[in-house]
């Protein structure tokens, strides 16, 4: 059974980093694309970018300039990094595995706020 | 980037009843490239469907989607309870970014 969880903080101030880490188990990690998604309350579901375990990374161009994904298969762990942040960064943050076609599994969703 | 656009945005329907909702992507895509999520309170994403028609482990025979090139559709022939939901397109053209539509959320007449 696959299952991916996120962990990190659930408050980040404003112009600070975000960091994230999703553990995966049940699967290797040395296979498929490995992805973060965000989901603002009450909106739709907005891809961040994901990482190959070989290292090669897609970032939505919309953020590649604040984002770095990063990978560590001996963990079996991705994370998530989110420079700069503003109260319009505040979502919750899925990981989730994308199998070429589609997402097939997912975390259940980590709830981060940027206030001061 | 392609852009898809889902409509309706609400569906107010019974149990019973059939659904039919639309995405539009601004550009041909690959029908391989087109797949479908539900999404409940609370949850996470669920995969439906995806190459267009092609129904994920343990989705329901209710369940069917089609279309190619620029407009697909998702179709639940007859609505259960567990049905009513926001459903959401999710392209992927062969380049980044993958994106989703709006989202059409099914709700209870």
């Amino acid at each position: 059974q696959v299952q991916l969880q996120e962990s990190g903080p659930g408050l980040v101030k404003p112009s600070e980093t975000l960091s994230l880490t999703c553990t995966v188990s049940g699967a290797s990690m040395n296979t498929y694309y490995w992805t973060w998604i965000r989901q603002p309350p009450g909106k739709g579901l907005e891809w961040i970018g994901n990482i190959y375990y070989s290292g090669k990374i897609n970032y939505n161009p919309s953020l590649k300039s604040r984002v770095i994904i990063s990978i560590d298969t001996s963990k079996n762990q991705f994370y998530l990094k989110l420079n700069s942040v503003t109260a319009a960064d505040s979502a919750v943050y899925y990981c989730a595995r994308w199998r070429e076609l589609l997402f097939d599994y997912w975390g259940q969703g980590s709830l981060v706020a940027v206030s001061s | 980037e392609i852009v898809l656009t889902q409509s309706p945005g609400t569906l107010s329907l019974s149990p019973g009843e059939r659904a039919t909702l639309s995405c539009r992507a601004s550009q041909s895509i690959s029908s391989n490239y087109l797949a479908w999520y539900q999404q409940k309170p609370g949850q996470a994403p669920r995969v439906l469907i995806y190459g267009a028609s092609t129904r994920a482990t343990g989705i329901p025979d209710r369940f069917s989607g089609s279309g190619s090139g620029t407009d697909f559709t998702l179709t639940i022939s007859r609505l259960e309870p567990e049905d009513f939901a926001v459903y959401y397109c999710q392209q992927y053209s062969g380049s980044p970014p993958i994106t989703f539509g709006p989202g059409t959320k099914v709700d209870i007449k």
